[in-house]
This record gives C-alpha cells, structure tokens and sequence, in this order.
C-alpha cells in the first residue's frame, strides 16, 4: 500500500545547480506534507512542510510546491551544496486521529563538486 | 535545538530476548511515535500515542510489541519475544501538537541473531 511514492530512487547534481526531487501520493485525505533529510545511521532531519492550503513554501534554499490537483508535490533546492548529499523522504498525514507521518521511499541526492 | 534522545544506539539480542527500547522526547511534546526501518527500505510507522494511550497502531505492532510512558520524561518501546525479523533501525519521534513538524530521535539500531 504506496500512498507516498518516491519514483526516483536517486539524483545526481552539479554543484551550483538546481535539485528537484519529486513524491506522489495517493490518499486525498493528505493535507500536511512534509520533507526529512537522512543522513546514514541518523535519525530524518526535517527540512520544510507545507500545509493543503498553500501551493508554494519557501526556506532560504529550499521550496515545496504542491499541486494538489495532480497528487504531487517536489522539493526544490537552490543551489545545491556538497552539503545536501543525503537521502530525502517525502512524508504526508491526514487531519484528524494521530496524524502518523507515512514516508514514501526515498531518494538518495548526490551533489557532485 | 530541543532533540529527541534514545538509547541504546545500538543493541544486539538473541531470538526469543525481550529488548527494550528507550526514548526522551522534546519536553513540552504532546504526541510520541515509534517507526522503524528494515535496511534500505522506507520508514514505516509503528505506534502512536497519545494522553498516555496508544492512539494508532499498524499491523506491524501485534502482541509482543508494547509502549510504556512510564513517568513525564520517558517512552519506551518493549519488544517481549524478538524475531530475526525484528531488526530494524527503530526511530522515535515526537511533536508539541498537531499539523506541527515531529523530531526524530537519532535511533536504535537493533539487531536480532
């Protein structure tokens, strides 16, 4: 059961340039939608959300947009840093109840000098 | 920044051992989950919980899985009879409250021989 799916198991980028990571979701209940970044043997950082409500969220280099419409929504990196290598999870939950977090499977970027 | 502590990062245990896994969260935190996740696969959801209940489980959390808050500062996650199939990474997480950003601990990394 893929409610949140991340197509792209991995991404390679320039240093510099822009990363776009992609998640599609299901469930039409979703209206919280979340980013997490992982580092091996840590635990998910989180990196930025959006609410149903909006289409577009911005945090110094990072930016969620959401097309509801079309059940997606993609993680914008500008630019990309050595620093961003990592793997990102794309995580929803629905209103109501314990609001569990369900993560798609991940992608794995590597930012190449 | 407020963190999400676990210990032990690492445990190792026979079939058949009781493990238990333990968790402070974020002190003014409301909701605490538990997740978990089997090497290069998703982070999958295991138990909520909430006003000192289980607020969700998923299949996953059957009979020999149990949670404990014990006291105001610790959460923990009790596995009676382990399996190989038990060994996971295992990530708690909690949040101050609803549609609001859960942290995650760094992890257990529990391995079952």
């Amino acid at each position: 059961d893929q409610q949140v799916k991340q197509n792209s198991p991995s991404l390679s980028v320039q240093e510099g340039r822009i990363s776009i990571l992609n998640c599609d979701y299901t469930n039409s209940m979703f209206d919280y939608f979340l980013w997490y970044k992982k580092y091996p043997a840590e635990g998910p950082t989180f990196l930025i959300s959006i609410s149903s409500i909006k289409d577009k969220n911005e945090d110094g280099r990072f930016t969620v947009f959401l097309n509801k419409s079309a059940k997606h929504l993609s993680l914008h990196i500008v630019p990309s840093q050595p620093g961003d290598s990592a793997v990102y999870f794309c995580a929803a939950s629905a209103r109501g109840g314990a609001q569990k977090l369900v993560f798609g499977q991940g992608t794995r970027l590597t930012i190449n000098p | 920044e407020p963190e999400v502590t676990q210990t032990p990062s690492h445990q190792v245990t026979q079939m058949g051992q009781e493990v238990i896994l333990r968790c402070v969260p974020i002190s003014n935190h409301l909701y605490f989950y538990w997740y978990r996740q089997i090497l290069g696969q998703k982070v999958e959801f295991l138990v909520s919980f909430y006003n000192n209940e289980i607020s969700e489980k998923s299949e996953i959390f059957d009979d020999q899985f149990s949670v404990e808050r014990p006291d105001g500062s610790n959460f923990t996650l009790k596995i009676r009879s382990t399996k190989l199939e038990d060994s996971a990474m295992y990530f708690c997480a909690s949040r101050r409250g609803t549609n609001e950003k859960l942290f995650f601990g760094s992890g257990t990394q529990l391995s079952v021989l």
